[in-house]
């Protein structure tokens, strides 16, 4: 079965810019989740999606970042307007049910400049 | 809210030899999931291992073992007769086996296996 695919796999973008990042969850997973890793850092969770609705976006760190999942499948997080403090690694997981294991993406590593 | 420490930012073995990766974490919670992730260099996390924290036992997957002590909040993976592949960046992850939908994960260790 295909994986957790991420697109791009790198971005570079200046500060103010507009950036969006796709995530492809395996086909059938109803649990999809972001989560980033700023340098140096542990991973921190974003968002959590069930099918289309947002079960737990606690994780957001403001409201520059918005994050959709249209009709359940792909999901979208746009940054807007970037800032220096937003570069890191993004990545996305997708799992059938809630307690199952997690399937990572190759994630998106974003360089704001 | 749980944390999860990784005290090793960066270990190296040689191939063929052991070396275990240390994992501590903190929570308040009884019943809840440990987990390992390895990330090879510009590829996707994959799973481990993975421990329920009701179950004595350690867990084992071939060359990866853990050594579980729940009353120390510790969570170490060994991996055995180490091999080129196994360099890569790994996690240690905790997640509630309750409501919570989070994965706390630790800060990472960088493995090099040394041919």
């Amino acid at each position: 079965e295909a994986g957790v695919t991420q697109f791009p796999s790198h971005s570079v973008i200046e500060k103010g810019q507009t950036v969006t990042l796709r995530c492809d969850p395996i086909s059938g997973h109803d649990n999809l989740y972001w989560y980033r890793r700023v340098m140096g850092k542990e991973i921190k969770f974003l968002l959590h999606f069930v099918k289309e609705s947002k079960q737990d976006e606690s994780g957001m760190p403001n409201n520059r970042f918005l994050a959709e999942r249209t009709g359940g499948t792909y999901s979208t997080l746009k940054v807007q307007p970037a800032e220096l403090e937003d570069s890191g690694v993004y990545f996305c997981a997708s799992s059938q049910t809630r307690l199952s294991p997690l399937h990572f993406g190759n994630g998106t590593r974003l360089t704001v400049t | 809210a749980q944390t999860v420490t990784q005290s090793q930012p960066e270990m190296s073995v040689q191939e063929a030899e052991t070396v275990t990766l240390s994992c501590t974490y903190d929570t308040s919670e009884s019943d809840y999931y440990l987990f390992w992730y390895k990330q090879p260099p510009s590829r996707q996390m994959i799973l481990v291992i993975r421990q329920e924290a009701y179950k004595q036992q350690n867990a084992t997957e071939n060359r990866f073992s853990v050594n579980f002590q729940k009353a120390a909040k510790s969570f170490s993976l060994k991996i055995s007769d180490s091999q080129l592949g196994d360099a890569a960046m790994y996690f240690c992850a905790y997640r509630s086996a309750g409501d919570g939908n989070q994965f706390y994960f630790g800060t990472g260790t960088s493995l090099t296996v040394i041919p």
